[in-house]
């Protein structure tokens, strides 16, 4: 399964945009580059998820790089509850009779400050 | 909808007793899947399933069995827990369709500690 690098921990204000960089050079041309988040105490939950082009949702706006090597999650405003782990993970999500497997990393600590 | 339920919230087990945590889901996924999360870390994948009937082992399967009678309920069974089995354990279920695998919907976790 190809890998993701993420940063340990980021910070960010409230209200303020914040950029969650993930790293995937070795990415295959049907991996699926997904999000999820985990707030504190929850299981995880979906974010976004995306091919080649950038994608938007009410939740947030996933930018991927033309060479596909690596991705950036986007929050456009900070809020209190956007405190979470956040996690990037490669997914063939084309259907081949079995199953596509997530596998987490140790994902990025974002603390928002008010 | 419930989504995905997990029972129970919390358990502490001594050293070699064996039980149960349930999982059930209400949106007539066909996959489920069982992780762990240790302190710290990411969640591994314990065992999951791709029909009723139907189950495989994950990255950590074990200490643990499954089986999957319905496609609502996934339990998973703890043989003889060991100290090593203390975690938070989340089930999670998705589909697929037209070819594609869609995202997973997670049970919000039981955390079980064995003494």
């Amino acid at each position: 399964d190809a890998k993701t690098t993420q940063p340990n921990s980021m910070e960010s204000n409230e209200e303020e945009p914040v950029h969650l960089p993930c790293n995937h050079s070795t990415i295959s041309g049907t991996d699926y580059i997904h999000w999820y988040r985990q707030l504190p105490s929850q299981g995880p939950e979906y974010v976004i998820h995306g091919l080649t082009s950038n994608v938007n949702n009410r939740m947030a706006s996933l930018a991927i790089a033309e060479d596909r090597k690596s991705s950036t999650l986007i929050l456009h405003r900070a809020t209190l509850r956007d405190a979470a782990v956040y996690y990037c993970i490669l997914r063939d999500v084309m259907f081949s009779g079995g199953y596509n497997k997530l596998i987490f990393g140790a994902g990025t600590r974002l603390a928002v400050h008010p | 909808n419930a989504g995905v339920t997990q029972t129970p919230k919390f358990q502490v087990l001594k050293t070699g007793q064996s039980m149960t945590l349930q999982c059930a889901q209400d949106m007539n996924h066909e996959y489920m899947s069982w992780y762990r999360q240790d302190p710290g870390m990411g969640l591994r994948l314990i065992h999951y399933s791709v029909g009723a009937g139907i189950t495989d082992q994950g990255e950590v399967p074990n200490g643990y069995n499954v089986s999957r009678s319905t496609t609502e309920d996934f339990p998973l069974r703890l043989l003889s827990a060991a100290p090593s089995q203390t975690s938070v354990y989340f089930c999670a279920s998705s589909y697929s369709s037209r070819g594609v695998h869609h995202e997973q919907f997670f049970g919000p976790g039981t955390r079980l500690t064995v003494l």
